[in-house]
Parts: C-alpha cells; structure tokens; sequence
C-alpha cells in the first residue's frame, strides 16, 4: 500500500472491555513497531516484530497487552480489560528491516483509545 | 536501563532564529540517536538519526544534530527556523547491537511565530 494505516481511528470503550487495534504495514516491510502516545507522558515503545516474530516483549506495559503478526504483514495490538489509563493514541510503524532502528520507520496515522 | 531528557518541553521562537533542542541521555554503553518531529496533523517521521562515523548528522528540512559522547547529547539545531517547523520533536535512544528497545524524550513542543 501507499503507507502504513491503522484502524480503527478512533476507539470508544467502556472499562474493562476487550479492544483491538489494527495494523496494516507498507508492503514489503518485515519490521513492524507498536507505539503509545499519551498526553504528558510522552512516546512509549511497546513492541516490535521482524517478520512474525517478536524479539522482545518487555515493552508492553502490563499482561493485558499482546499483540500478535500474521503472515508477515498485518498485525494486531489487544489490550484486555481496558482500564482509563490505556487512554493514548496507539502509533504503528514498519520498515524494511529492524537491525536496532537502522532503517528509517514509516509511521501510521494511529488509533484514538478513550476509555470511559 | 536508558533515559532520556529532553528540557526544553515549550519553545517559541520568531521566524529565523536559531534553534536548538536539548537532548540528553543516560546509558553506560554505544547508542543508536534519534531525531522524530510530527508536524500538526500529520504523522509522526523520521527527522535525523546517528547510528557511527561522524557525530554531526545532517536531516531533512535544514535539520542537524550533533553527537558529543562526552555531554551523552544529541542535540537538535537548525540556524533559521521557519513558521512551517512548528511541530513536535522528539528524541530517542537505542541501545546498539541488533535489538531495538528506544527510550524516547517527553517531546518539545515547537512554536514558530511568523
């Protein structure tokens, strides 16, 4: 595709419920980064994949979080059992490869989660 | 674990002054620098990055940083700004050797009055 998107763009919920975030990354890109931007907190790396595979989780912020990649494109970002603070704008990225960053990200236009 | 600060949170600035972004990071071992701006409505993109070689990094838009391993800086300048670079920058730091786990700065807010 012509860039990365995201969908939804924005996501009502209530606490507690199941959300899923999606992401549709630039073809051809085997690195895909999650992202969360939340106000007066700043940009927070949750995780990345190269290929399917995930090399490190220990960005994601609690156990409620997964986020999984499937035949090397799209991925989905689940937060279970939402809670206020999971509020943020949830940024996708992809690029050729991850090598530590080398290659330059393109990013989503993200998701808008409030949770009421 | 790395940290990265960046004290300037709020900059206003006339067209075509100089600029100048703090960027400081902590973290004992060989880093990977980064540079992001996302300009009002748009999404978020890569302004510069320094991963070897010469510590002064030239990015888009006019954009440059400079690497000063002693300070643990990055910071980010440009020597006449534009009402067009009111945006928001960010820094980041990534610890080198393969993986990629950033830590990204708080973001400084940039205001260009024209």
């Amino acid at each position: 595709g012509a860039g990365v998107s995201q969908s939804p763009s924005n996501k009502v919920t209530e606490k507690g419920k199941d959300v899923e975030l999606r992401c549709d990354p630039i073809s051809g890109h085997t690195a895909l980064y999650w992202y969360r931007q939340s106000l007066g907190q700043g940009l927070e790396f949750l995780i990345y994949f190269q290929g399917n595979s995930a090399p490190d989780k220990s960005g994601l912020p609690s156990d409620r979080f997964s986020a999984e990649r499937t035949g090397g494109s799209v991925s989905t970002l689940t937060i279970q059992r939402t809670q206020q603070e999971d509020s943020a704008v949830y940024l996708c990225a992809s690029s050729l490869a991850a090598s530590g960053g080398l290659y330059t990200q393109y990013f989503g236009p993200g998701t808008r989660l409030t949770v009421l | 674990a790395q940290s990265v600060s960046q004290h300037n949170h709020h900059v206003i600035l006339s067209e075509a002054a100089s600029l100048e972004l703090g960027c400081n990071y902590s973290y004992g071992g060989t880093v990977n620098l980064f540079w992001y701006v996302q300009y009002p409505g748009q999404h978020l993109q890569l302004l510069l990055k320094y991963f070897s070689g010469d510590p002064l990094v030239k990015g888009i838009k006019g954009f440059e940083a400079e690497f000063i391993k002693s300070k643990f800086s990055f910071n980010l300048r440009k020597p006449s700004v534009q009402w067009s670079d009111t945006a928001e920058y960010f820094c980041a730091v990534n610890p080198s050797g393969g993986s990629y786990i950033p830590t990204f700065g708080r973001g400084t807010s940039l205001i260009v009055h024209p």
